[in-house]
């Protein structure tokens, strides 16, 4: 069965460091996402994607953060320089269409550590 | 702003018993609704969805949806020690808009 699929598992960087974080959507599903979910909270939305544009995004999503889809499989995650409070799960989703049939498939996450 | 409330728990429950999981949301425009199962320091998995008002049932889990109170629920039959983990319940205003999550309720089977 597909699957979304995330790398790294975790990233320990510095603050004030770049850090990317790449998804592979599954294969014929057209809108991704991005959520967080810092420890013991719950699961935010961060943005939204679909046609090489942002369809949505939290007030979460500010300056400090841009997502690409550089080639026809990845969609990647760019903080620009991470705070200590970026430390959380970065988790992707993806989903076929925006039929309400269609649901929204999470990838396994990565693990963001900032120090 | 766009709630989702849930009780926290832990919901303690004995195995072969009935689990039933609340949820409240706060958009009237809300029009899909999710609940997601999370174990610890995974990923959220896909249990059931529900849009109309009603039940919809899958296999031991039944969803219920009432959109006049703003409420779904989540019953799990014949609860299994296997079905401990925290149960999210999300909604969505359609289109392709991001998901609006509950903190989760913590279920514990007891065997």
């Amino acid at each position: 069965e597909p699957e979304v699929t995330q790398t790294p598992s975790h990233q320990v960087t510095q603050m004030g460091q770049e850090v990317i974080l790449r998804c592979v959507p599954i294969s014929n599903h057209l809108y991704f996402y991005w959520y967080r979910q810092i420890l013991g909270q719950k699961v935010e939305f961060l943005v939204s994607f679909y046609n090489n544009e942002i369809s949505e995004k939290s007030e979460i999503f500010d300056d400090q953060f841009s997502v690409e889809r550089p080639d026809g499989s990845n969609f990647t995650l760019k903080i620009r320089s991470t705070k200590l409070e970026d430390s959380a799960m970065y988790f992707c989703a993806s989903r076929t269409s925006v039929f309400p049939t269609d649901t929204q498939y999470f990838g396994p996450g990565t693990r963001l550590t900032v120090l | 702003q766009k709630e989702v409330e849930q009780n926290s728990g832990p919901l303690s429950v004995p195995e072969g018993a009935i689990a039933s999981l609340n949820c409240t949301y706060s958009d009237r425009g809300s029009q899909s609704f999710f609940w997601y199962r999370q174990y610890s320091g995974k990923s959220p998995e896909l249990i059931m969805f529900i849009y109309s008002n009603g039940d919809k049932e899958d296999g031991r889990f039944t969803a219920q949806l009432n959109k006049a109170s703003q409420y779904v629920s989540l019953l799990i039959r014949d609860s299994q020690p296997s079905d401990s983990a925290t149960y999210l319940c999300a909604v969505s205003g359609g289109g392709a808009d991001g998901l609006t999550f509950g903190k989760g309720t913590h279920l514990i089977i007891q065997p």
